[in-house]
């Protein structure tokens, strides 16, 4: 069973404070998707990383895939209330046909 | 313009009753799935259906049966309700085709069994 770990599960910031969300595995995955989730709202696809070692920037949104493919960061610089929600990452594994998601970082940006 | 929408939005009712809940997709997706999200916010993939065709089926009881009557529409089934079956039931469609299965969710059903 291929499982994600994330960290923090909770984080509760200040409006303008930097942080880092981190997604670890033991499993290698094919690539690597990042969701967000508003209360009473469906997750919403942010970005999906592919190659090991690849950055893509999303504004304020920076994601990292790492070089080994087995684990992720988002760094959120400058953090605002709108970007409170919970943040899943979901790793995709080409030989079971299906995204794993993680356990999911709950985050609060307080004004 | 509506993607993924699912009915109803909210589902009360008492152990032992059978209840559906409604799925459907716009984007011309191909593969459908059904997620539930417990208390804890865990997401836990139950079927995915590929143009009709079931392709996963994880451990789930056999109380929970879905049917895709065509590649826009999946519908989920369940006997004999429990109260563990209490969570927030969410339907996603994907492109096969894509590099990563990129899911759309649609807003999830809210399920409580009393």
């Amino acid at each position: 069973t291929q499982l994600l770990e994330q960290s923090p599960q909770f984080l509760s910031i200040q409006e303008g404070e930097n942080l880092t969300v981190y997604c670890n595995s033991s499993s290698v995955f094919s690539s690597l998707q990042w969701y967000r989730q508003e209360p009473g709202e469906g997750p919403v696809l942010l970005v999906t990383v592919v190659t090991g070692g690849e950055v893509k920037k999303l504004k304020r949104l920076t994601f990292q895939f790492g070089d080994a493919r087995k684990d992720s960061s988002l760094h959120i610089t400058a953090a605002q209330p709108g970007d409170t929600g919970l943040y899943l990452c979901a790793g995709f594994s080409g030989s079971a046909r299906q995204l794993t998601f993680g356990s999911g970082t709950q985050l609060t940006v307080l004004p | 313009d509506t993607a993924v929408s699912q009915t109803p939005k909210y589902l009360v009712t008492q152990m032992g009753n059978d209840k559906s809940i409604k799925c459907e997709q716009n984007l011309g997706h191909d593969t459908m799935y059904w997620y539930k999200q417990d208390s804890k916010k865990f997401l836990k993939i139950m079927f995915s259906y590929n143009n009709k065709e079931l392709i996963i089926n994880e451990t789930v009881p056999n109380r929970f049966s879905p049917k895709s009557p065509d590649k826009a529409h999946l519908n989920l089934h369940i006997n004999s309700l429990e109260l563990g079956d209490s969570a927030v039931y969410f339907c996603a469609s994907s492109l096969l085709a894509t590099v990563a299965y990129e899911q759309y969710f649609g807003p999830g059903t809210r399920l409580t069994v009393t």
